[in-house]
């Protein structure tokens, strides 16, 4: 699976909308993008996945760029509880594919 | 979505005795269960994958006779920490992947925290 790339943190104020970058610049053709988050002491939560088109959801809209080099995990209207470890995954839609974590970005969602 | 639930949440135990945890599926049949482990401020770590049925995939460096895996069910998986030490103590995640489910998503337990004395 190809590797991903996404910053250390992000601050957000709450009320306002979270973008999460995550750079996968060596995705192959199969892969899909694949947001998970895991709020602390918790187990990963899904969020969303895409192909090539952009995609939404009742938690977050994904923006995949036309190359698929990167993405952009959208939550519209921040909330405190939105604070956790976002990880960005890129893998095949396989049955016997298995999901990679990397470090994530922690997302700090303030009043 | 679907649920997988963990038992127990947390368990506390001596230096050298075993610990069972379980993992269900609550509303689906997961064909394949994976287990992942988690250490302090660090990402998960995937231990294993079980099909069921058929004994576990592990990855490599983890002991399989350290950490017995049975999936004997469609919706249950269990793991066992044998002869556990202080560095076991972990936070283990289990996940499941549902057998007629049209997306591929993989749904996860709330996580065991394991602490060996």
């Amino acid at each position: 699976d190809a590797k991903t790339t996404q910053p250390t943190s992000m601050d957000c104020a709450e009320g306002r909308a979270a973008n999460l970058p995550c750079n996968h610049s060596t995705i192959s053709g199969n892969e899909y993008v694949y947001w998970y988050r895991q709020i602390h002491s918790q187990g990963p939560q899904y969020i969303i996945h895409g192909l090539k088109n952009n995609e939404t959801n009742e938690m977050a809209s994904l923006i995949i760029t036309e190359d698929r080099k990167s993405s952009t995990l959208i939550l519209p209207h921040a909330t405190l509880r939105d604070t956790a470890v976002y990880y960005c995954i890129v893998r095949v839609n396989s049955g016997y594919s298995t999901l990679t974590f990397g470090k994530g970005t922690m997302l700090l969602v303030s009043p | 979505g679907a649920v997988v639930s963990q038992h127990p949440s947390w368990v506390i135990c001596k230096s050298g005795t075993s610990v069972k945890i379980e993992c269900r599926s609550l509303d689906f049949q997961a064909t394949t269960m994976f287990w992942y482990r988690q250490f302090p401020k660090q990402s998960l770590m995937l231990m294993a994958t079980s099909n069921e049925g058929s004994k576990a995939t592990y990855e490599q460096g983890v002991e399989k006779d350290k950490f017995l895996i049975n999936h004997a069910s469609l919706t249950l998986s269990t793991l066992t920490v044998t002869s556990a030490h202080p560095e076991d103590s972990s936070f283990y995640i289990c996940s499941a992947r549902a057998r007629d489910q049209i997306r591929d998503e993989q749904f996860f337990g709330p996580g065991t925290r394991l602490t060996v004395l």
